[in-house]
């Protein structure tokens, strides 16, 4: 119940595509969720979150999806750049005997080709 | 602003041997956690401190602890370490929680042979 999972495991895109990365949870308790973004040799940087009384936000190039009902959220990027290239990892928070707790996906290692 | 300092940045060690890993967070952050990274299990969430007090912690076996000083800096120890205790430890800071942002350190890369 306390797993965020995560595909594809690996994305390979052209230059200007949109990859599309997908997350599941099951419970109900989380109430924040954030994508973060990991490049070689460093550690993870918030890139966007949301919570899930909102369906849809938007931060640049970066737009989280967000189905409560289904319990799923999806990251797109659009216009991907090879900049872009990097491991992203969703993940999802709560409120848990008196501390919080954050829970992340397994990670996709997304590659957008020139 | 300073980010999230860890140190050692490398560490090799042997079976059986202990070892302690070091974390400041950014200046006014009192929330600091530690979390596991290994390719096949990503990131594991490993504890969490606030104000020098546990509020939450992962499931891993009682050799990994860790505490947090006065100044919210961190330390996390593994005792008696195992082979698959290899991994890359990194430290996260927030002001209040893991419940917003989370500021990541470069991580500890430990080796255990």
């Amino acid at each position: 119940q306390q797993q965020v999972k995560q595909s594809p495991q690996s994305l390979i895109v052209q230059k200007g595509g949109i990859p599309i990365i997908n997350c599941a949870y099951e419970n109900t308790a989380f109430d924040y969720f954030p994508w973060y973004q990991q490049f070689p040799g460093k550690g993870p940087a918030l890139l966007i979150a949301i919570r899930p009384d909102v369906s849809e936000k938007k931060e640049g190039r970066f737009t989280i999806s967000f189905n409560k009902s289904a319990k799923q959220f999806s990251l797109h990027i659009m216009d991907s750049q090879p900049g872009d290239s990097a491991t992203y990892f969703c993940a999802a928070t709560s409120w848990d005997t008196g501390g919080f707790k954050t829970i992340f996906g397994a990670g996709t290692r997304l590659f957008v080709k020139a | 602003k300073a980010g999230v300092t860890q140190t050692p940045r490398y560490l090799i060690k042997t079976r059986g041997q202990q070892v302690t890993l070091s974390c400041s967070p950014i200046s006014g952050h009192r929330s600091v956690s530690w979390y596991q990274q290994t390719p096949g299990q990503g990131l594991q969430f490993l504890f969490e401190y606030f104000s020098e007090t546990q509020r939450n912690k992962g499931n891993f076996p009682g050799r990994f602890s860790g505490r947090q000083f006065s100044n919210s800096r961190s330390e996390m120890n593994v005792s008696t370490l195992e082979l698959g205790d290899s991994a890359l430890y990194l430290c996260a800071s927030s002001r209040r929680g893991a419940g917003e942002k989370l500021f990541f350190g470069s991580g500890t890369q430990l080796s255990v042979l």
